[in-house]
């Protein structure tokens, strides 16, 4: 089974409609957990880490489900420059830096 | 400053020959690491650095040689390129861990095909 795992989509989602992106990891010393962004043929980019209590970035909202080992990632408010590939990443306590990366959820927002 | 620079941007290999992937940073990370992305499969970590002098083998290090003589470098060398290295190639570095805040930054790349 692989370590983190995504829904590959695609999602394909109109102008400001609202979107959710889930992930679940399996092992349960994972420590840390990320969303990265990856747009076409270019590099992974950190768009948000995500804590337990949850947290918002402007039209971003990640959410931490431990019990579950569970991850979400929400957009509200589309817009056509979201359209990318999202990353669920998780750091497990005794790996250091090395992070384990999902095979990413494709986004398209078209107008 | 730069970030994390990675030459070349593409390179096409003829399968048994051998070249080094550069990558640098000039962000004075300790940490530096190398992944290949292939379609379908995600990013699996190769080989990855702790600091200068010290280096470890991660997912899938087979057919891959790394060294760390300095903090801002750390290449990447195939020894006898094959067809299944066809990949795109990210070279990351990341400041050390502070208050559950940790982030990598990656390079733009190297796309490597072998034929």
């Amino acid at each position: 089974r692989k370590e983190v795992e995504q829904d590959p989509g695609p999602f394909n989602v109109p102008e400001g409609a609202t979107v959710a992106f889930n992930c679940t990891y399996s092992n349960s010393a994972s420590q840390s957990f990320f969303w990265y962004r990856q747009d076409c043929r270019k590099e992974p980019k950190l768009l948000m880490s995500v804590y337990s209590s949850g947290n918002e970035d402007g039209r971003f909202t990640a959410q931490l489900n431990r019990a579950s080992q569970y991850i979400s990632l929400l957009i509200r408010d589309s817009k056509l420059s979201d359209s990318a590939t999202y990353l669920c990443v998780v750091r497990r306590s005794n790996s250091g830096y090395a992070l384990n990366f999902g095979k990413g959820t494709s986004l398209l927002v078209t107008p | 400053n730069a970030g994390v620079t990675q030459t070349p941007k593409f390179q096409v290999l003829k399968t048994g020959q051998s070249m080094t992937l550069q990558c640098a940073q000039d962000m004075n990370h300790e940490y530096m690491s190398w992944y290949r992305q292939d379609p379908g499969m995600g990013l699996r970590l190769i080989h990855y650095s702790v600091g200068a002098g010290i280096t470890d083998q991660g997912e899938v290090p087979n057919g891959y040689n790394v060294s760390r003589s300095t903090t801002e470098d750390f290449p990447l060398r195939l020894l006898s390129a094959a067809p299944s290295q066809t990949s795109v190639y990210f070279c990351a570095s990341s400041p050390p861990l502070a208050g559950g805040k940790y982030e990598q930054y990656f390079g733009p790349g190297t796309r490597l095909t072998v034929t």
